[in-house]
């Protein structure tokens, strides 16, 4: 079975700051890992995925996360939020290939906040 | 594209009281979840059908839970009767073939009193 620990509940970022959204996860099998971003009042929406091949996998609205097999992490980072960025973001894994098509496990979330 | 489907987006009702959610999938996604969402946690897995066939439900609470895949699209979750814990967004997702990027519906928010 697999597990995920994000390691922030909340995070508060200034404006065009920096910002790293800490995640790591527990497997016995190769995984597949995802973050995904939630708006209020709205579903999940993909922001990206490592499936395999680069380590350094960018995703949409200049979010990027970095696999890391040794530390069992899947970051996620920005360098310069907007305001528009304030949501929640989950982390999830799921069993890797030959798994079949199974269900994504989820973290708890880390609630960024941009403040102006 | 259509995305996924769900109504109604918010619910309240009574303990004791029954209770049914309805998903439509994107248009030829032969699998379909239900997860639940309770504030403050991130979503967990209660059923997994492959088209019209259950692959997961481990983790329904089959005593008051139960949901359907009728023709292998929409589908339906029933919660009879339903406890103050049940409280949550009920989110529904759905997948094409080998493909891992799972589309979520907008969610339905249920507050039981």
């Amino acid at each position: 079975a697999q597990s995920v620990t994000q390691l922030d509940s909340q995070v508060p970022v200034f404006e065009e700051a920096p910002v790293e959204l800490r995640c790591n996860y527990s497997s016995s099998v190769s995984v597949y890992l995802f973050w995904y971003v939630q708006y209020p009042n709205q579903g999940l929406q993909l922001l990206l995925k490592y499936l395999s091949g680069s380590t350094l996998v960018k995703g949409i609205n200049g979010f990027e996360a970095e696999f890391n097999k040794s530390q069992t992490s899947f970051h996620l980072r920005k360098p310069s939020v907007h305001i528009s960025d304030t949501a929640e973001y989950f982390c999830a894994v799921s069993a890797g290939p030959n798994s079949g098509n199974t269900p994504l496990v989820f973290g708890k979330g880390t609630r960024l906040s941009v403040i102006a | 594209e259509a995305g996924v489907a769900q109504s109604p987006r918010y619910k309240i009702i009574e303990k004791r009281q029954s209770v049914a959610f309805w998903c439509n999938p994107i248009s030829g996604h032969a699998t379909l979840y239900w997860y639940q969402q309770i504030l403050g946690q991130g979503p967990k897995l209660l059923i997994q059908f492959q088209n019209n066939g259950v692959v997961d439900d481990s983790q329904l609470p089959k005593d008051r839970f139960s949901a359907e895949r009728l023709k292998g699209v929409d589908s339906t979750l029933k919660i009879q009767p339903a406890k103050l814990e049940d409280s949550a967004v009920y989110l529904c997702a759905s997948r094409q073939g080998n493909y891992y990027e799972q589309y979520f519906g907008p969610g339905t928010r249920l507050t039981v009193t």
